[in-house]
């Protein structure tokens, strides 16, 4: 069974530029999450969407957003990016909504130059 | 309120030692607490998790320790090998929360 799959891992970027990143869940999982991972902060929520509805919303200005398509597949883009965007980007999926195990890809690591 | 303080920040423990990492929270909505393993390059991925219905949990080499009263958990590593030198999070969120809020992670080493 193939895991969460983030795509790209790896990309830089430019102050002011925008970013989208992609994520594909396991297969039959409908709830997606999004983490943003810095050395300083750690792990912090962005969002989840469940059923194409975001669900949940963490504590990050409006240049972050996202959508889920109807397949499960979900995109986070970040606007007019700060270098303090640079970080990790973890997608996690989960069988339904609310707390249970998540299961995380390997990330997409922005750099914001 | 939201927050969950992890200790130590760092560890290094001998091959067969016992690993031991603390958590705290101040939220007594939470009612779910995982604990989570990350590897260089790798995502986290969840190792063990408790509800607070139950005072300690145990699979294999790890145990979750849960003190309610104190608002307090922790992750005992018994029997410690080279191959769990990794970043530990901890985390916990509510029924009515999708969220995990995270600890800041420990970063074990263990030597052999």
């Amino acid at each position: 069974k193939a895991g969460v799959t983030q795509t790209p891992r790896y990309l830089i970027k430019t102050r002011g530029q925008q970013v989208t990143l992609s994520c594909s869940p396991i297969s039959g999982h409908r709830s997606v999450s999004w983490y943003q991972q810095t050395p300083g902060q750690g792990l912090q929520f962005l969002f989840e969407y469940f059923s194409e509805t975001q669900r949940n919303k963490g504590n990050f200005p409006g240049r972050f957003s996202g959508r889920q398509f109807s397949n499960s597949r979900s995109e986070m883009n970040v606007s007019t990016l700060e270098l303090g965007d640079s970080a990790l980007y973890l997608c996690a999926s989960s069988r339904r909504q609310g707390p249970g195990e998540l299961f995380f890809g390997e990330g997409s690591r922005l750099t914001v130059l | 309120q939201q927050q969950v303080k992890q200790s130590p920040q760092s560890l290094i423990v001998q091959k067969g030692g016992i690993s031991i990492i603390n958590c705290a929270y101040e939220n007594t909505a939470f009612d779910y607490f995982p604990w989570y393993q990350q590897f260089p390059g790798k995502g986290p991925a969840l190792l063990i998790a408790i509800r607070p219905d139950v005072s300690e949990k145990k699979e294999g080499r790890f145990t979750i320790s849960f003190n309610k009263s104190a608002k307090q958990f922790s992750l005992h590593i018994m029997d410690s090998q080279p191959g769990d030198s990794a970043t530990y999070f901890c985390a916990a969120s509510n029924q009515a929360g999708t969220a995990l809020i995270f600890g800041k992670g420990t970063t074990l080493s263990v030597s052999s």
